[in-house]
């Protein structure tokens, strides 16, 4: 399979900015996402690029997408104690919904 | 609402056990899949099914197997359980890409098996 790198962890202050960064492998993928997973939960698709894109925004959350260095990031304005989970980026490679994951990065947000 | 429901949320069996993980959708999608999360190594796709009575393996496929009788339901099944089986177990259900469409795939809530 795929192999999707990101960092395992992150602390960041309530009120900053979260950046969460990942690589991946196929530039064949047509959508890269990233996924939250809440403590004693599932995931939850949190938002996505289409592979055309080089940013995307959605209220608090900005996607940047740099196809040439197959580097995607998640950016999380203002952040908050509700934000902390682990959020994982995936790469969709034959494009049939079979995700590869990255390891998953454990936000933590302190007061 | 759209769910995705895991039977169990967590579960103790015993080495040798034949163990049965069960996923129902509610959502009539074709596609339904069966991860394991491990720390540190994020989701693994162990196996998935396209349609009714069909399954292709992941990428770890080893001592597992599936079952789909029905288009709502997919069973994970451990047919002799081994200590290196521990780990939380994710069902996800999606239907099938159209064209440049993006779709959704959703995530039961995950059961946690240990196996003693």
């Amino acid at each position: 399979g795929e192999d999707v790198e990101q960092s395992l962890f992150l602390s960041v202050r309530e009120g900053d900015s979260s950046v969460i960064n990942c690589t991946y492998t196929d530039s064949s993928s047509t959508y890269l996402y990233w996924y939250k997973q809440e403590p004693g939960a599932g995931l939850q698709l949190l938002t996505y690029i289409f592979s055309n894109m080089d940013m995307k925004q959605d209220q608090r959350l900005t996607v940047l997408l740099n196809k040439k260095d197959k580097h995607l990031s998640l950016r999380i304005a203002d952040t908050q104690t509700g934000d902390s989970a682990i959020y994982f980026c995936a790469e969709d490679p034959y494009n049939d919904y079979k995700l590869s994951f990255g390891a998953g990065t454990t936000v933590t947000v302190r007061a | 609402d759209v769910k995705v429901t895991q039977s169990s949320r967590y579960l103790v069996k015993r080495t040798g056990e034949k163990v049965f993980l069960e996923c129902v959708q509610d959502m009539d999608h074709e596609n339904m899949f069966w991860y394991r999360q491990d720390p540190g190594l994020g989701l693994r796709l162990i196996y998935f099914s396209y349609d009714v009575k069909m399954k292709e393996k992941g990428d770890i496929p080893e001592g597992y197997s599936v079952s789909r009788e029905k288009k709502e339901r997919f069973s994970l099944i451990l047919e002799s359980a081994s200590t290196n089986q521990t780990s939380m177990y994710l069902c996800a259900s999606s239907p099938p890409l159209t064209g440049t469409m993006n779709t959704e795939a959703f995530f039961g809530q995950g059961t946690r098996l240990t196996v003693v």
